[in-house]
């Protein structure tokens, strides 16, 4: 069956360092986005991707960078991770349509110490 | 800027009573209204959408109604049950070659057994 997969589900990091966090469709999806996810705050949209080599800032990329290479993967980089990123990030996909549904990976949860 | 407002935060109601989360977007171009569910620990999915030229969508004991002049979006779950507890979003699409999903801030729905 097709999917949508986060790796890794937990990290623990330090302030400074750089983090890359993967998501991986099976679906062939165009579309792909990333956000995360805050109490109080719902999901707010970091990146997006429409396509290979699309990229676009979403309300929160503020420290956040994404890259897409191919259709399957679209690669969330934290450039120098700061304790205001510790959040729980989801990657989602969806295909081309004005009303298709959006699939959610499982989630990576991020600690920055 | 594209912005989805959502009420209440939290809602605790008793086994069997309805419950209604209210959303309200900014984007008058939206067209596509998702509804998502998700359990403590768990990812989104999607539980009920409806599009613009629909005013009302009904599956089971769910419901959505939409007011396009008002810019309003209304979730119904009717003869709740303790399952139904969970943390619900509501969003709001173009389609119009902007698929990207902007979410309300969440709704916590406690079922009282």
């Amino acid at each position: 069956d097709a999917e949508i997969t986060q790796s890794p589900r937990h990290k623990i990091t330090e302030t400074g360092r750089q983090v890359t966090l993967a998501c991986h469709q099976t679906w062939n999806h165009n579309n792909m986005f990333w956000y995360r996810q805050d109490l109080g705050h719902g999901l707010r949209l970091i990146h997006y991707s429409y396509g290979v080599q699309d990229t676009n800032k979403g309300e929160v990329s503020d420290g956040y960078s994404v890259s897409r290479s191919n259709t399957e993967d679209l690669p969330l980089t934290l450039e120098s991770a700061a304790s205001s990123q510790t959040s729980v990030y989801f990657c989602a996909s969806r295909a081309q349509g004005a009303n298709t549904e959006a699939f959610f990976g499982q989630g990576t949860r991020l600690t920055v110490v | 800027g594209e912005n989805v407002e959502q009420h209440p935060s939290t809602l605790s109601v008793q086994e069997g009573d309805s419950a209604v989360i209210k959303c309200t977007y900014s984007d008058s171009a939206s067209n596509y209204f998702p509804w998502y569910k998700q359990e403590l620990g768990k990812r989104p999915q999607l539980i009920i959408d409806i599009r613009s030229n629909v005013g009302e969508k009904k599956d089971q004991r769910i419901a959505v109604t939409l007011n396009k002049t008002a810019k309003h979006f209304s979730l119904h779950i009717t003869e709740t049950q303790p399952e139904d507890s969970a943390v619900y979003f509501c969003a709001a699409s173009r389609g119009d070659s902007s698929y990207k999903l902007i979410f309300g801030s969440g709704t916590r729905l406690l079922v009282r057994p």
